[in-house]
């Protein structure tokens, strides 16, 4: 079936720097793809919606320009969260659905983030 | 807006029992269900959907869901659990397809003791 990978999977970072996260569609194309963050025992709370090719989509109450979204091809999207903070520590999923006559929803196997 | 409220933030059962989970949701317009497991440090794997066909569906790892619309509930069960089965489980909804953002539960952590 498909798959979507997630870069990294766990990372470290020190409080005011920022960091990359990616996410990639293996063996399919995504226009859209969908981040989610996950707190400790919590649920998924959806952030974004990342379009390819266009600007992405964001919830209300999420900072677009702490959370940047780029879209820039149709099997990448990448989030990067801008000087970040202790708070900003989570579990980041992030989702594609795929194309065709069977569409389904593929979800990454998420990326911890602690900032120090 | 769309919600789904999962009753029951955790649930224990004995090993080769009945596993109910619930999830009742709210939606404007005709609903997709999904139900995913999560196991820690891990991505989310889809269980089974609802997607206006058949109101029992079926799933992987011997799980089945209803969708009774009079009761806007999706409940999961399996007849009998494993050990296996321990981990978290959420109900979401969509309201636009397979392909859109889903909304999701709180989650149901699920035990299954020997």
């Amino acid at each position: 079936g498909a798959v979507v990978s997630q870069h990294p999977s766990w990372v470290i970072c020190k409080s005011g720097t920022s960091v990359k996260i990616e996410c990639r569609s293996l063996d399919f194309q995504a226009t859209t793809m969908f981040w989610y963050r996950q707190f400790p025992k919590q649920s998924l709370m959806l952030m974004a919606t990342s379009n390819e090719g266009s600007k992405a989509t964001y919830e209300q109450g999420v900072e677009k320009d702490k959370f940047l979204i780029n879209h820039a091809s149709l099997t990448l999207s990448t989030l990067t969260v801008t000087s970040a903070h202790p708070e900003d520590s989570s579990f980041y999923i992030c989702s594609a659905p795929s194309s065709g006559l069977r569409v389904e929803q593929y979800f990454g196997p998420g990326t911890r983030l602690t900032v120090t | 807006a769309q919600s789904v409220t999962q009753l029951g933030s955790h649930v224990s059962v004995s090993e080769g029992a009945l596993v109910l989970l619930r999830c009742n949701y709210s939606s404007s317009v005709p609903p997709y269900l999904f139900w995913y497991v999560q196991y820690p440090n891990q991505g989310l794997q889809l269980l089974l959907k609802y997607t206006s066909a058949a109101t029992l569906v079926k799933g992987i790892n011997g799980f089945e869901a209803e969708f009774k619309k009079s009761e806007t509930s999706f409940h999961l069960t399996k007849p009998s659990a494993h050990m296996s089965d321990a981990a978290e489980y959420f109900c979401a909804v969509s309201t636009a397809g397979t392909a859109s953002k889903l909304t999701f539960g709180t989650g149901t952590r699920l035990q299954v003791t020997l």
